[in-house]
């Protein structure tokens, strides 16, 4: 069963608009959310987070949603930059009492158009 | 430079052989994880290990196996026994209770 949903596997932006990227989940136990931006052939880099007592949080572009009664989250960028073009996943972390873990979205792939 | 090191980035094996893949870190963090990436998935967890000398199976650890002697190295041994083993792999480290995990720049096995 997949616990974190990312229904969209792409969406194609024209630079300067937004780009809203959604998340869906099933865990009430999932404590924060983060998202990570991936280039091909590389590894994932952390971008922003939100504690699951937040429902939103904003660094420079980008901005996180959450809203906890419909289990979703949602990052916006804006403005839109043709470097934001990258799969970004979303990621929800529980602590089991022995471990800390993260689980995954499949990922969005964004296009940032000229 | 503080990071995490994977090697080697490409990576060939033939049908039936072992392969280990290569994970350090000198970023001084307890936690280390494996993750394995297939196009169109997210990534999922194989393996984990919280200190020195314990791991825990992660989602998906069937015809995998780690270990993990020292503090920065957390080694990955794909064996004969992983079906479908071609995919892209990536490691992870953290700080002991954190939520944020920092990633290497992964491994991509193909099986010939």
């Amino acid at each position: 069963d997949q616990q974190v949903k990312q229904n969209s596997p792409s969406l194609s932006v024209q630079e300067g608009r937004i780009s809203i990227l959604n998340c869906d989940y099933t865990n009430s136990m999932f404590d924060y959310f983060l998202w990570y931006k991936k280039y091909p052939a590389e590894g994932p880099t952390f971008l922003i987070s939100i504690s699951s007592i937040k429902d939103k949080n904003e660094d420079g572009r980008f901005t996180v949603f959450l809203n906890k009664s419909a289990k979703h989250l949602s990052l916006h960028i804006v403005p839109s930059q043709p470097g934001d073009s990258a799969v970004y996943f979303c990621a929800a972390h529980h602590d089991t009492g022995t471990a800390s873990k993260l689980t995954f979205g499949t990922g969005t792939r964004l296009q940032v158009t000229l | 430079d503080g990071g995490i090191t994977q090697s080697p980035k490409y990576l060939f094996r033939k049908e039936g052989q072992n392969v280990t893949l290569s994970c350090e870190q000198n970023l001084n963090h307890d936690a280390m994880y494996w993750y394995r990436q297939d196009p169109g998935q997210g990534l999922r967890l194989i393996y984990y290990s919280q200190i020195v000398n314990d791991f825990q199976k992660g989602d998906i650890a069937e015809g995998y196996s780690v270990s993990r002697e020292k503090k920065e190295s957390f080694p990955l041994t794909v064996t004969s026994a992983q079906k479908n083993p071609t995919a892209f792999y990536l490691c992870a480290s953290s700080v002991t209770g954190a939520r944020e995990a920092f990633f290497g720049q992964g491994t991509r096995l193909t099986v010939v």
